[in-house]
């Protein structure tokens, strides 16, 4: 079975460009998980869904950030503007149910110069 | 969430057992003890959970005390591919909303033949 598929792998943009990474979870999957990493802050979880309704948001670090999810077969994180302390590797995780086991996509890095 | 403790590295000889420690002296009744673990560049990927009774599965073991202030995650025969980071986490589930997953910084562990 696939897993979490995140796209793209990379991505390298200009400063003040809009970005958005998209992520596909496990078939079947109800819960929807959106997480940033960097060498500096760890693993941050920005966002979380369960089925399809954002839960909690607070994580999400400013309004140039936001995830929709409009189905329960696809979720998109959206910067606009980015700015070079974007930079990070972008997690999304899904889980068969809400309190069930998260498993995770390969990440999209993102490189803002 | 209750905050964890770890240490930041550890190193294990091939074939031997490794012990991973995690503090979590603020636990909450209702919270579980959740490991996850990173291979560089990957996504973390889920071992094992629990409330307050040991835990076994076919990757570790799991001796949370009886006063869940702290818990061990125990590795019965590591091998190279077991060198990660391991990130001890609590975690308040709710049934129908699931449960914010915070990752710390996690132990470093070391495999070394």
């Amino acid at each position: 079975d696939a897993g979490v598929i995140q796209s793209p792998r990379h991505e390298v943009t200009e400063m003040g460009q809009e970005v958005t990474l998209r992520c596909k979870p496990i078939s079947g999957h109800n819960s929807l998980f959106w997480y940033r990493q960097t060498m500096m802050r760890g693993l941050e979880l920005l966002i979380y869904f369960n089925n399809n309704v954002p839960i909690d948001d607070s994580g999400m670090p400013e309004d140039r950030f936001s995830a929709k999810m409009p189905n329960a077969s696809f979720s998109t994180l959206k910067i606009q503007p980015s700015e070079p302390r974007d930079s990070a590797v972008y997690f999304c995780a899904s889980s068969l149910r809400a309190a069930g086991e998260l498993f995770f996509g390969e990440g999209s890095r993102l490189t803002v110069l | 969430d209750a905050k964890t403790t770890q240490p930041p590295s550890m190193d294990c000889a091939e074939g031997r057992a490794a012990n991973l420690p995690c503090n979590h002296s603020t636990i909450s009744g209702n919270e579980y003890v959740y490991w996850y673990r990173q291979i560089h560049s990957q996504g973390p990927q889920y071992i094992i959970h629990g409330l307050k009774n040991n835990e076994t599965n076919e990757m570790a073991s799991l001796i949370i005390t009886e006063d869940r202030k702290s818990s061990t995650l125990i590795l019965p025969h590591a091998t190279l591919r077991d060198t990660a980071v391991y990130y001890c986490i609590v975690r308040v589930l709710s049934y129908n909303q699931g449960g914010k997953l915070i990752f710390g910084q996690g132990t470093e562990l070391s495999v070394k033949p």
